[in-house]
């Protein structure tokens, strides 16, 4: 099966400051890869996503990137904000395949 | 407006006792979750229904049972609780294509926090 591995598992940033965290995955059929958020005692929430027929996708101050040839995918956050605060979780998924298989999280903490 | 509900939001019992966790969606979507949240966060998925069939049963143990009654309910029952299985559990759900685009954004529920004493 598919195997996500997830780095930083935290990160501290000061605010304004630009945020990196990096997601690696071992199966080379996956072809969705998601990032959710998830605020202290709340649900993920899905904050950006990409396909494997794209290599960047942005959407204000968050960006996705990814390399099919690596198996690599990461989340950019720039001008970071104290609400940014969050943990962070990547995901790879195959197309019409029920299975989602998260990374560990990034704890990210901006600080003001 | 509730998309992805859960009941009960805590939950606190004892080893040994027998308990259920309800899950509904309100959004169409064909597919629902369950998924455990342990202590450092990993977000690990146990089920996955596609209209109301079991399609993904992860290596859980068979004290955990899913049981989809329609589309829009997805509910966990656990037998013989264990003081591992003290977590946060989300329910999601997903649909396979919206309006001509493929999208599997999942969305989660608020999560059951589980405590076993």
């Amino acid at each position: 099966g598919e195997n996500v591995e997830q780095h930083p598992s935290t990160l501290s940033v000061q605010e304004g400051d630009s945020a990196v965290i990096k997601c690696t995955y071992s199966d080379s059929a996956s072809n969705y890869f998601p990032w959710y958020k998830q605020e202290l005692g709340k649900r993920p929430q899905l904050i950006i996503d990409i396909r494997s027929n794209v290599g960047e996708k942005k959407d204000q101050r968050i960006a996705v990137t990814l390399n099919k040839t690596a198996k690599h995918f990461s989340l950019h956050i720039t001008e970071t904000q104290p609400e940014d605060s969050a943990v962070y979780f990547c995901a790879a998924t195959l197309y019409n395949f029920n299975k989602f298989y998260f990374g560990s999280g990034t704890k990210l903490n901006v600080k003001p | 407006d509730t998309a992805v509900s859960q009941t009960p939001k805590y939950l606190v019992t004892q080893m040994g006792n027998d308990k259920s966790i309800k899950c509904e969606q309100n959004l169409g979507h064909d597919t629902m979750y369950w998924y455990k949240q342990d202590s450092k966060k990993f977000l690990k998925i146990m089920f996955s229904y596609n209209n109301k069939e079991l399609i993904i049963n992860e290596t859980v143990p068979n004290r955990f049972s899913p049981k989809s009654p329609d589309k829009a309910h997805l509910n966990l029952h656990i037998n013989s609780l264990e003081l591992g299985d003290s977590a946060v559990y989300f329910c999601a759900s997903s649909q396979r294509r919206t309006s001509g685009r493929l999208t599997y954004e999942q969305y989660f529920g608020p999560g059951t926090r589980l405590t076993v004493t």
